[in-house]
């Protein structure tokens, strides 16, 4: 069955740094999301991307992060500058069709951004 | 207060009992997820409902939109489906979703 797949697993980086978080859609999906959960807290939208540009995005979502679609299969999420509470669980997703068209998002494992 | 509030927040049951978790939302949503958050962290959509009731193996999710609430059951309950349930609003004409923080359940055998 086909999945999303995300690396790595988990990252860990120091403050300042730049952090590139990579997602592989389902190949014949259209739509792509980001979201975070900090430990403890709520899963939160971050972004949704299509047709090679954003859709939507939160207000999480500031000049410091950026996305990507590189090639036909990568999906990236870039953090420019890390802070420690960028810290979190972050999941890429992915559907054939928009949310108003009824169509289901599929999770990736997500990746664990140590920030120190 | 929260757009979508879940309840119970933590759940413990015996292997074999019907389980219910309760989701509320505040807001106008197109669609409801529920997903499934493994103890490693990965989640899984359940179900993505916006009317009526969905079934899938042992479980059920139904939504009344009138009321703006959904509920996920589990009949016979086992073990491994010890996980964190969480329900997701999906807001019309876009792709933002809102979640709830989730109910932790626990079966024991």
């Amino acid at each position: 069955e086909p999945e999303v797949t995300q690396t790595p697993s988990h990252q860990v980086t120091q403050m300042g740094q730049e952090v590139i978080l990579r997602c592989v859609p389902i190949s014949n999906h259209l739509y792509f999301y980001w979201y975070r959960q900090i430990l403890g807290q709520k899963v939160e939208f971050l972004v949704s991307f299509y047709n090679n540009e954003i859709s939507e995005k939160s207000e999480i979502f500031d000049d410091q992060f950026s996305v990507e679609r590189p090639d036909g299969s990568n999906f990236t999420l870039k953090i420019r500058s890390t802070k420690l509470e960028d810290s979190a669980m972050y999941f890429c997703a992915s559907s054939e069709g928009g949310g108003t068209s009824g169509y289901e998002q599929y999770f990736g494992p997500g990746t664990r951004l140590t920030v120190t | 207060k929260n757009e979508v509030e879940q309840s119970p927040q933590n759940l413990t049951a015996q292997e074999g009992e019907f389980i219910t978790i309760n989701c509320s939302y505040s807001v106008g949503i197109s669609a409801l997820h529920w997903l499934q958050q493994h103890p490693g962290g990965g989640i899984v959509s359940l179900f993505m409902l916006s009317s009526g009731k969905k079934k899938h193996g042992r479980l059920i999710a139904t939504i009344n939109i009138q009321e703006k609430h959904s509920s996920l059951h589990i009949t016979a309950s086992h073990p491994r489906d010890s996980a964190v349930y969480i329900c997701a609003a999906l807001i019309p004409f876009g792709n933002d979703m809102r979640f709830g923080a989730g109910t932790r359940l626990t079966v024991k055998p």
